[in-house]
Order: structure tokens, then sequence, then C-alpha cells
């Protein structure tokens, strides 16, 4: 079985300019978030999508960033503008949670790093 | 609110030597609990999870953790420590918020396992 995918694995940008990270989850896992990762730091949750709607997502700076999971599969990630201080690596897991949400494990990503200079 | 602390961000032993890698958590409600692992550019691998059954949980690669409510940790250990084992470990929480909604998972700063040969 194929873990969760994440694409690309590096990008470098200037300041200013827009980036995208794309998920792939695990097949038949219906919750994905997204984590910020900064360097020494645990994973912060950005958004966690239940199927195509998105909840959680009191941390995800709405300025200058967004979020799709369209058809609740595949889910974009965009930055826009970047700024120095979203340099990071981006993580994205899945889980299958149903009644019990609490005590599902999730699947991580190897992530996304991004350097913004 | 939940919280979880890791204490000491950097945990040295010998290899053979006993490892043990300390988390405290804050809820107000009862918790899960995970401790996961990351290897350097790598995703988060989950080793073990506490979901109110017993007490003390067996996970992967050697590695144990006991929940002790009256503490209020989730100390992670494994008698004899090996190279492989280098990595770094997070303890994380999930706690359902008061209402009965989300589940918001919370992951402490991380301790980095040095293992000398």
């Amino acid at each position: 079985e194929a873990g969760v995918v994440q694409s690309p694995r590096y990008k470098i940008i200037e300041k200013k300019q827009p980036v995208a990270f794309w998920c792939n989850p695990i097949s038949g896992h219906n919750t994905l978030y997204w984590y910020r990762q900064n360097l020494g730091q645990g994973p912060e949750l950005l958004i966690r999508y239940e199927n195509e709607e998105a909840v959680d997502d009191s941390q995800l700076p709405k300025d200058r960033f967004s979020a799709e999971r369209l058809k609740g599969v595949d889910s974009t990630l965009k930055i826009q503008p970047a700024e120095l201080g979203d340099s990071a690596v981006y993580l994205c897991a899945s889980s299958l949670e149903t009644r019990d949400r609490g005590s599902y494990e999730q699947y991580f990503g190897p992530g996304t790093r991004l350097t913004v200079t | 609110a939940q919280s979880v602390t890791q204490l000491g961000s950097h945990v040295s032993v010998s290899e053979g030597a006993l490892v043990l890698l300390r988390c405290n958590y804050s809820s107000s409600v009862p918790p899960y609990l995970f401790w996961y692992v990351q290897y350097p550019n790598q995703g988060l691998q989950l080793l073990l999870k506490y979901t109110s059954a017993a007490t003390l949980v067996k996970g992967i690669n050697g590695f144990e953790a006991e929940f002790k409510k009256s503490e209020t940790s989730f100390h992670l250990t494994k008698p004899s420590a090996h190279m492989s084992d280098a990595a770094e470990y997070f303890c994380a929480v999930r706690t359902q918020t008061l209402s009965g909604g989300s589940y918001i998972p919370t992951f402490g700063r991380g301790t980095s396992l040095i293992v000398h040969p």
C-alpha cells in the first residue's frame, strides 16, 4: 500500500512569490491534515479536512494561505505571497476516522521543505 | 486547552543503555496520547498510542510507554538502545473539545535521541 505522497520535496522561492504544495493521502482515508514544522519544533496544525469539508482551520493564516481538497482526495496548500517566516517543512498526514476521532493514528508524508529567500 | 511538554530537547545514551524520554500532558478531559518518531528528511511514524485501555502500552522497535494519570505523564522507554534509534521523538495528545466537537492533535517540541557507540 502506498503511503502519503507529497510534492515537491524541496522548494526554494524568493519572498513575495507564490508557492503550492500537493498531497495525495492514503487511499480510503477520509481525514487529511496539513501541518507546518519549524526547525527544532513539533508539527503545528494548519488545517484539517473531513472529506471535502475544511474543519479546524483556526491556525491557518487566511490572508496568505489557502487550501483545498477536491473530491475529498488530493489536497493543495498554497501560500501567496510567501514571507521569509514561512520557511519550514510542510507536512501532510491522513487517517481514517469515524465516530471516535481521537484514537486514530495519522500517517505522515515526507514533507515539503520550503526555503524563502 | 491541551498541551504537551517534552522535558529535554536532547537525550544522549550509550548503545545498550536504557532510553527514557519524558512527556507530560495537560488536558481537561481524558486524553489520547501518542509517541511518534521522525528520521531525518522523513515524516513522522507512529511508535505507540494510549487509548484508555491498558496503561502500559507496547509499541514497535521495542519501545513502550506508561500512562500515569496522577502524574499526567506518558514517558517513553526502551531497555536497550540501538544505534538505529537515533532520531527525533515527538509526544502528542488528542482530546475532544469541551463542546464534544473536534479532536485536535497537539505535538510537543520533540526530543532528539543521540546514541553513542
